[in-house]
């Protein structure tokens, strides 16, 4: 099984900063990772596919990159809806999904 | 619009069964993989199990095979997953979400199905 490793597990942030987030597989997943987000009691939604391609209506404020093993989201200038938890997801292999990174108010 | 709809928030013994649903609209139901995911209170997302409606391909995630089983009502189009036996480490939310392709993102969710069982 492939493990997906997300770091920092809490990132503090001040609203308008940026925040990046990193992403680490256990073996190469070319480009096949998705981030989702997921804000508190809300199901998660897709934010990024392709590791670096926005799903419909995503703010440009959005980025990912990475491919292989090492990927990262990237969310420039923080609004209040940005706070929550983030999921990497890899489906080169079945799927599995990383433990999360909260981003929360600094 | 494509949508997602679970049923609602069950309460259950351990011991007892369960049958939670998510019925699709808005586009090709047997053309779509669709897949359960599990998060316990509090934790992060598991992958559950996926059928593909068009033919009924099931696969299921180790961790969770001989544990659940999923099906799906082509003729209303509903996933369903179901538990025989529940059991207290059986409560979470329970999210379907709909593949875009089988290797590839999950672009639609369901709200989430909450299943709590205690005795």
């Amino acid at each position: 099984e492939i493990v997906m490793t997300q770091s920092p597990a809490t990132l503090s942030v001040s609203p308008g900063e940026s925040a990046t987030l990193s992403c680490r597989a256990s073996q190469s997943i070319s480009r096949n990772l998705a981030w989702y987000q997921q804000r508190p009691g809300q199901a998660p939604r897709l934010l990024i596919y392709g590791a670096s391609t926005r799903a419909t209506g995503i703010s440009a404020r959005f980025s990912g990159s990475g491919s292989g093993t090492e990927f990262t989201l990237t969310i420039s200038s923080l609004q209040s809806e940005d706070f929550a938890v983030y999921y990497c997801q890899q489906y080169n292999d079945w799927r599995t999904f990383g433990q999360g990174t909260k981003v929360d108010i600094k | 619009e494509v949508q997602l709809v679970q049923s609602g928030a069950e309460v259950k013994k351990p011991g007892e069964s369960l049958k939670i649903s998510c019925q699709a609209s808005g586009y090709r139901f047997p053309s779509y993989w669709i897949g359960w995911v599990r998060q316990m209170p509090g934790k992060g997302l598991e992958w559950m199990a996926i059928i593909y409606p068009g033919d009924s391909d099931i696969r299921y995630s180790p961790s969770f095979q001989g544990q659940v089983t999923i099906s799906a009502d082509e003729y209303i189009s509903t996933v369903y997953l179901m538990w025989s036996s529940l059991k207290p480490s059986d409560s979470a939310m329970y999210f379907c979400v709909r593949l875009y392709n089988w290797s590839d993102r999950l672009d639609f969710w369901g709200q989430g199905t909450l299943v709590s069982v205690s005795s």
